[in-house]
């Protein structure tokens, strides 16, 4: 069975940082790239990191580039987001999901980030 | 970038109706690169529909997608108390730029 585990959500105050990990599991996570999306509270989906199952490439939207890096360690079968100079309008559930032929198959539980002093 | 638009915001309907739900892409959206997810409440996106029309894995024929270009629709033949949630196209044809829809909320 294919499951997506996701964990490091939290409290943070403005400009802090936080790491979110997704730990895969049922799939050859090594073969397969990988999504990261947002929601922010009551609003809708948003893209936010792509990476290919190489770890190779990496793609940000763009008002996210710079703070957040995307990571993979396929040996470990998990995908990590590491989040930096976070600001309020970065608050949301954060979910991690499979790609498969450019469509998200599987996704994880997510994880709530909350930026707030 | 290309803008998902979906109509309409919210519907009210009753179990065992059918339903239409409507997504317009602002430019087209190359080999049909459409998605459609369900989603519920305190709960991640599931997916329904690929490629516009192919049905994911363990998804019910009471849902089918359809269209091309610009205009995407997904219809819920008959409607279960389980179907009540929200419904988000996603186009993934210029990815990894990938775009949402703002959803479609069904509701009892």
């Amino acid at each position: 069975e294919v499951q997506l585990v996701q964990s490091g959500g939290g409290l943070v105050k403005p400009g802090g940082s936080l790491r979110l990990s997704c730990a895969a599991s049922g799939f050859s996570f090594s073969t397969y790239s990988m999504n990261w999306f947002r929601q922010a509270p009551g609003k809708g989906l948003d893209w936010v990191s792509s990476i290919t199952w190489t770890g190779d490439n990496v793609y940000y939207a763009d008002s996210l580039r710079g703070r957040f890096t995307n990571s993979r360690d396929n040996a470990k079968n998990s995908l990590y987001l590491q989040m930096n100079s976070l600001r309020a309008e970065d608050t949301a559930i954060y979910y991690c999901a499979r790609l498969i032929n450019g469509y998200q198959d599987y996704w994880g539980q997510g994880t709530l980030v909350t930026v707030s002093s | 970038e290309i803008v998902l638009t979906q109509s309409p915001g919210t519907l009210s309907l009753s179990p065992g109706e059918r339903v239409t739900l409507s997504c317009r892409a602002s430019q087209s959206v190359s080999s049909s690169y459409l998605a459609w997810y369900q989603q519920k409440p305190g709960q991640a996106p599931r997916l329904l529909i690929h490629a516009a029309s192919t049905r994911a894995t363990g998804i019910p024929d009471r849902f089918s997608g359809s269209g091309s270009g610009t205009d995407f629709t997904l219809t819920i033949s008959r409607l279960e108390p389980e179907d009540f949630a929200v419904y988000y196209c996603q186009q993934y044809g210029n990815s990894p730029r990938y775009s949402f829809g703002q959803g479609t909320k069904l509701e009892i």
